[in-house]
């Protein structure tokens, strides 16, 4: 069955350090990948999304995250972190053989960040 | 402004009850969905639907009804309130369904069941 696993409850770094959040999936074929945000209180937002093909892609304020088939992870990065990246982290996968909509989620990881 | 609105904020309901969440969209999308975040659990995908039709329902209990009065509402009805329902109810939409369109998510409801 189709899974995400973030390992990582709760991460802790200061400001302006370099972050990696890690996330691995299990899926069968080819996946689409996706990491969302969710700040205090809000919904979740998109960071940046993997359809097949460069594997290292761009999302919004300085996030990018590299897809490995081999790893099958799919990590998020950031070089230099900002007080206000405090919040929670979802990696999802999404199913695109059955044409469901479904997104699987994983149980988030929460960053926080110590001045 | 938002694009997906979802009420109300906060809900409170007693055991046994019934409640309606609201969701409307303004980004001109034809698939909506309904997930739940329950305490120490991933975010859990419960109904799908495209141009106002049930596509998928990942839902066990037929306590929860969805709702689409309108291509851009989708309502979730639950029945017969119990303490475990209690959790974040969050509404998203996608241009199509299905594919690998970007689903966008809404603030949440969030349910407590005494």
């Amino acid at each position: 069955a189709q899974s995400v696993t973030q390992p990582d409850a709760r991460v802790t770094v200061s400001e302006g350090a370099s972050l990696q959040l890690r996330c691995k999936y299990s899926y069968f074929g080819t996946p689409y990948l996706f990491w969302y945000v969710q700040y205090p209180r809000q919904g979740l937002q998109l960071l940046l999304k993997y359809y097949p093909g460069d594997p290292v892609v761009q999302g919004v304020n300085g996030f990018e995250a590299e897809f490995s088939k081999s790893n099958s992870s799919f990590h998020l990065r950031k070089a230099s972190v900002h007080w206000s990246d405090w919040a929670v982290y979802f990696c999802a996968v999404r199913h695109i053989t059955g044409n469901t909509g479904k997104l699987i989620f994983g149980l988030g990881t929460t960053l926080q960040v110590q001045p | 402004d938002p694009k997906i609105i979802q009420k109300p904020k906060y809900l409170v309901a007693v055991t046994g009850s019934e409640k309606i969440l609201i969701c409307e969209q303004y980004l001109g999308h034809n698939a909506m969905y309904w997930y739940r975040q329950s305490a120490k659990k991933p975010l859990e995908f419960m109904f799908s639907y495209s141009y106002q039709k049930l596509m998928d329902n990942q839902t066990a209990s037929s306590r929860f009804q969805p709702q689409s009065s309108k291509k851009n509402h989708l309502d979730l009805q639950i029945t017969a309130l119990k303490p475990d329902d209690s959790a974040t109810y969050f509404c998203a939409s996608s241009q199509e369904w299905g594919g690998a369109d970007t689903q966008y998510f809404g603030p949440g409801t969030r349910l407590l069941v005494l």
